[in-house]
């Protein structure tokens, strides 16, 4: 069965430093997207991406992150400077096109830990 | 926007008794339904989904979820639990006018099944 996949599962890195989470989705699939999970808090949606575009963010999705799909087949996230506040888990997902089941395959997160 | 409160954050089972895991849901415009499941240290598995259809909704390993329209709810049920099934349980909601739209998920229900 296809799965979306993710890598590092786990990231640590110093305050300020730049992070690359990936993530490859499921191959014929059309909409990508991030959230992420603060220790203990509920998943809070980042940003989804169509078409080659940023379709929606949220608030938390500030200038310090951007999402780049850079070969057809990875979907990556970057923080520029990281924050301590920026340590949580961070899921990838993606979604069939247009008309199609509307279910978002998430994958199995990448730990961020910012010290 | 949607929002969605799950009203009970922790519950605790006794092996092979029925529990209920409540949702509700607040939104401008007609939404998807769906139940995710996340066991320790995992990803969000999907476990239910309403689309539309019958509003009760049944998954492969016993659970079941009734939509409530009138009541905006879509609680989830298991006439009988596992210590398997300790997890976690999140309700979330998107958008059914937008394609591709964020999910919007809920706080959380910590199930916890004892012998």
């Amino acid at each position: 069965e296809p799965e979306v996949t993710q890598t590092p599962s786990h990231q640590v890195t110093q305050m300020g430093q730049e992070v690359i989470l990936r993530c490859v989705p499921i191959s014929n699939h059309l909409y990508f997207y991030w959230y992420r999970q603060i220790l203990g808090q509920k998943v809070e949606f980042l940003v989804s991406f169509y078409n080659n575009e940023i379709s929606e963010k949220s608030e938390i999705f500030d200038d310090q992150f951007s999402v780049e799909r850079p070969d057809g087949s990875n979907f990556t996230l970057k923080i520029r400077s990281t924050k301590l506040e920026d340590s949580a888990m961070y899921f990838c997902a993606s979604r069939g096109g247009p008309g199609r089941d509307n279910e978002q395959f998430f994958g199995p997160g990448t730990r961020l830990t910012v010290l | 926007a949607q929002s969605v409160t799950q009203l009970d954050s922790q519950v605790p089972v006794f092996e092979e008794a029925p529990v209920e895991l409540r949702c509700n849901y607040s939104s401008s415009v007609s939404v998807y339904l769906f139940w995710y499941v996340q066991y320790p240290n995992q990803g969000l598995q999907l476990l239910l989904k309403y689309l539309s259809g019958s509003t009760l909704v049944e998954s492969i390993n016993g659970f079941e979820a009734e939509f409530n329209k009138s009541q905006t709810s879509f609680h989830l049920r298991k006439p009988s639990v596992h210590i398997s099934d300790t997890a976690e349980y999140f309700c979330a909601v998107s958008d059914r006018e937008t394609s591709g739209s964020r999910l919007t998920f809920g706080e959380g229900t910590q199930l916890t099944v004892n012998p």
